[in-house]
Formats: structure tokens, sequence, C-alpha cells
């Protein structure tokens, strides 16, 4: 089982819709990261969210820490082709540990 | 600044060979980490490496194994190859700074493993 479970699995739409991506765990996480994967590439760091409650803006990207730190989401305004990847979230825990989410396939067709 | 870089990039063995992979940090970066991600299971993590030493293990048989140099490149060993050992292999690096908490992670682009 995943210590943390992301939902959708899988997204498609179209270009210009608005989605959210939810990154849920029962643990407590020090930080929260978010990253961006495209195919035969590595993960790239999108944002690292650290306090409860913590709302992070990068352009059309929304990320929200919960406020216990237990989880998060990622909102996407207007998604456009280039937004299309898979969309990992991590947290990391008091000994440093990384622990990965499933992954959500998201991709808008133009 | 060179990247992160993983080779070889691909690769195809069979069932009881081993294999080694190897990792060039970002210079001046000190920890390095490595994951196996299927798409069954995602991205697993498998261990760190901070000054030579291992500093964090997953959840992986001792058939996994990996060392890292003084200059910091960090390789990794499969030993007795599985067929579920088919995987990308990811290596990251970060400066470990103290104050880890945002110490962000560079990832390289992976060595794809095919055991047949």
């Amino acid at each position: 089982t995943q210590l943390l479970e992301q939902s959708p699995q899988f997204l498609s739409i179209q270009e210009g819709e608005n989605l959210t991506v939810y990154c849920n765990s029962s643990s407590v996480f020090s930080s929260l990261q978010w990253y961006r994967q495209e195919p035969g590439e590595g993960p790239v760091l999108l944002v690292t969210v650290v306090t409860g409650g913590e709302v992070k803006k990068l352009k059309r990207l929304t990320f929200q820490f919960g406020d216990a730190r237990k989880d998060s989401s990622l909102h996407i305004t207007a998604a456009q082709p280039g937004d299309t990847g898979l969309y990992l979230c991590a947290g990391r825990n008091n000994f440093n540990k990384f622990y990965f989410g499933s992954g959500t396939k998201l991709n808008v067709k133009p | 600044k060179a990247g992160v870089t993983q080779t070889p990039r691909y690769l195809i063995k069979t069932r009881g060979q081993q294999v080694t992979l190897s990792c060039s940090p970002i210079s001046g970066h000190r920890s390095v980490s490595w994951y196996q991600q299927t798409p069954g299971q995602g991205l697993q993590f498998l261990f760190e490496y901070f000054s030579e030493t291992q500093r964090n293990k997953g959840n992986f048989p001792g058939r996994f194994s990996g060392r890292q140099f003084s200059n910091s490149r960090s390789e990794m060993n499969v030993s007795t190859l599985e067929l579920g050992d088919s995987a990308l292999y990811l290596c990251a690096s970060s400066l470990a700074l103290a104050g880890w908490i945002t110490d962000t992670q560079y990832f390289g682009p992976g060595t794809r493993l095919t055991v047949l």
C-alpha cells in the first residue's frame, strides 16, 4: 500500500479546463513536494510546501498543504497541452525519507 | 551547471545476472538518493548516501546495494536479477545543507533496466 494516495490516477481534459489533483495520507510530513515528470525524463520539482495551511502559486498552478500536514492539492487553471505529464507528490518525514504518491497522469488535449 | 547524469541510459540483462548503475550528482551536492520507478508500484525509495555513508534505506532486499565515492558519485548494484527488477532507476542529488526541510532533490533522467 502507498503511504501517499493520489487521485485521480488519470485525467484527460480539454485545453482551457481547470483541474485539481489530490494527495492524501494518514501520516504527517515535515514538508511536501510536487513534481512533474515527462516521458524519458526524471521528475522535476515544481514546489515545496512546509507550513500547514500554506498556499503557493506558480503562474496557473496553485498548491495547498493541509492544516495537519497530511494532505495536499494541486490546482491548475486553464490547462494547456504543455501541462501534460505525470504529476507526483512526495512527502518528507522527520528522518529525511521521501515517500512518493502513485502519480496522476494528465493529458491536456488541444 | 551540469545536471545529474546517469549511465547507462538503457540496459538489458537476463535473470540471474548482476548490474551496476552509475550516478554523477550536480557539482557540490553531497547527498545522492536512488529510487525505483515501476508502473505498478510507482516511485519507491531505495537508499540515500551522504558523505560516503548510507544514511537512509528503503524496504528492498539485500540484492540491492549501493555506495558513494569521495567525489559524491554513486553506484547502485543489483545482484541475481529477477524479472520484477525491470524498472526505471532514478538517482537524485541534493546539497543536503542544514535545514534540510526545503532541500531540493534534482533527478537524473534514469536508467531503464529490462530483465529478460
